[in-house]
């Protein structure tokens, strides 16, 4: 497997609490994404880094902020969790973009909000 | 505008029966194209890339510019490649997905 993990693996929140989901890749790579994945709408990018302090939305970014102070954390803040919030969360990694330059995935985050 | 439209959500086969789960891409320039699989509780894994023209556990991809797709075949399917697949478009910095295709295999 690529070094990439995810923290926590599973969790359950409160509507209204603020959550921090963790990736972390031992790769050095420079491309980090956070996808959430739900029935129906596949995997939806939430926000990308594309190096130290550069990130950038994606298309359900909405109630969702990251941060990127070093090129092997990559955080995902819910500020204020709510239940549409509730889902699988894949955090990515890739080297580049381009031709031929794989994405290597974790292994997911559930968080139920309640 | 980037976008990748997986148009079934569930395919279901008989084992031994050909396969082919569609994707079409809208991009403008010429597209870097994936197919991605994931198996049951298993993290998303790299299936095939259209730049190598490879045939991965029996699959292939052909990209058709004229008709902005890029299809994933196997002419006999397993029961193993019962999985959750998705088409990926990874041209610029953002790596955009389809909503994926359920394939399952029955023996």
């Amino acid at each position: 497997d690529a070094g990439i993990t995810q923290s926590p693996r599973h969790k359950v929140t409160e509507t209204g609490t603020p959550v921090t989901l963790r990736c972390h890749q031992t790769e050095n790579h420079r491309y980090m994404y956070w996808y959430r994945q739900d029935p129906g709408h596949g995997l939806r990018l939430i926000h990308y880094s594309y190096g130290v302090k550069d990130t950038d939305k994606g298309e359900v970014s909405d109630g969702y902020s990251v941060s990127r102070s070093k090129t092997e954390d990559f955080l995902l803040t819910l500020e204020s969790a709510t239940s549409s919030q509730t889902s699988v969360y894949f955090c990515a990694i890739r080297p580049r973009t381009g031709k031929n330059t794989e994405a290597f995935f974790g292994q997911g985050t559930r968080l139920t909000v309640v | 505008a980037q976008r990748v439209t997986q148009p079934e959500k569930l395919l279901s086969v008989f084992k031994g029966a050909p396969v082919e789960l569609k994707c079409n891409y809208s991009y403008s320039g010429s597209p870097e194209l994936f197919w991605y699989v994931q198996y049951s509780r298993q993290r998303l894994q790299l299936l095939l890339r259209h730049i190598s023209r490879e045939s991965i556990k029996g699959f292939t991809a052909d990209l058709n510019k004229g008709e902005t797709s890029f299809h994933l075949k196997k002419p006999f399917a397993q029961e193993e490649d019962s999985a959750m697949y998705y088409c990926a478009l990874g041209n610029t910095d953002k790596l955009i997905f389809g909503t994926g295709t359920r394939l399952q295999v029955f023996p």
